[in-house]
């Protein structure tokens, strides 16, 4: 695709369920990232890939949540044993290269809105 | 530590009028870059402006410009000629090593 994907757009789950996120980046992206939204706070950063191995993620909150990266393209974030405070919007966002980037080529997607009820 | 704050939650600008978003950061880099991004009701975030802290030079994008002040660790987003379209959350960001930093957003209203 043109851009990078996420899916679902919106995921509804009850409190304790696992949830998996996906995000499809640009094809060719070697950097990916995947940053929470909540209610009135930032962006804040979860992981960063760089091809599959992540080099940094300190940003990942608990042990509930991991990411993986498969084929150096999709990749998926997982919330084990949701809580209400996991409710947030998941954006991912793609670059062709990670550290040595200026940010002017970081792609975002549309992000994963979840809800935990 | 690096940090990025944005102290307006929220703004309002009438149509055809300028606005300015204030932004200031916390970096012991030299050299860093410094970034407003747009995040319209489609939650897609979509890069306003960039800016390289060795460049003394503001950046400018069209109807879009920055006042940046290294010393004074300060980034304020000027708008001129706000459009409706304009309308949105706008976020300040700081490249970490690896990562972007961002603020906790200014939400922008424009009104006709």
């Amino acid at each position: 695709g043109a851009g990078v994907s996420q899916s679902p757009s919106n995921k509804v789950t009850e409190k304790g369920k696992d949830v998996e996120l996906r995000c499809d980046p640009i094809s060719g992206h070697t950097a990916l990232y995947w940053y929470r939204q909540s209610l009135g706070q930032g962006l804040e950063f979860l992981i960063y890939f760089q091809g599959n191995s992540a080099p940094d993620k300190s940003g990942l909150p608990s042990d509930r949540f991991s990411a993986e990266r498969t084929g150096g393209s999709v990749s998926t974030l997982t919330i084990q044993r949701t809580q209400q405070e996991d409710s947030a919007v998941y954006l991912c966002a793609s670059s062709e290269d990670g550290v040595s980037w200026g940010g002017e080529k970081l792609f975002f997607g549309s992000g994963t809105q979840l809800s935990v009820l | 530590a690096q940090t990025v704050t944005q102290s307006q939650p929220e703004m309002s600008v009438q149509e055809a009028e300028t606005v300015t978003l204030s932004c200031t950061y916390d970096t012991s880099e030299n050299n860093y870059y410094l970034f407003w991004y747009k995040q319209p009701p489609s939650r897609q975030m979509i890069l306003v402006i960039r800016q390289e802290a060795y460049k003394q030079q503001n950046a400018t994008e069209n109807r879009f410009s920055v006042n940046f002040q290294k010393a004074a660790k300060s980034f304020s987003l000027k708008i001129s000629d706000s459009q409706l379209g304009d309308t949105a959350m706008y976020f300040c960001a700081l490249k970490d090593t690896d990562k972007l930093i961002f603020g906790t957003g200014t939400r922008l209203q424009v009104f006709p």
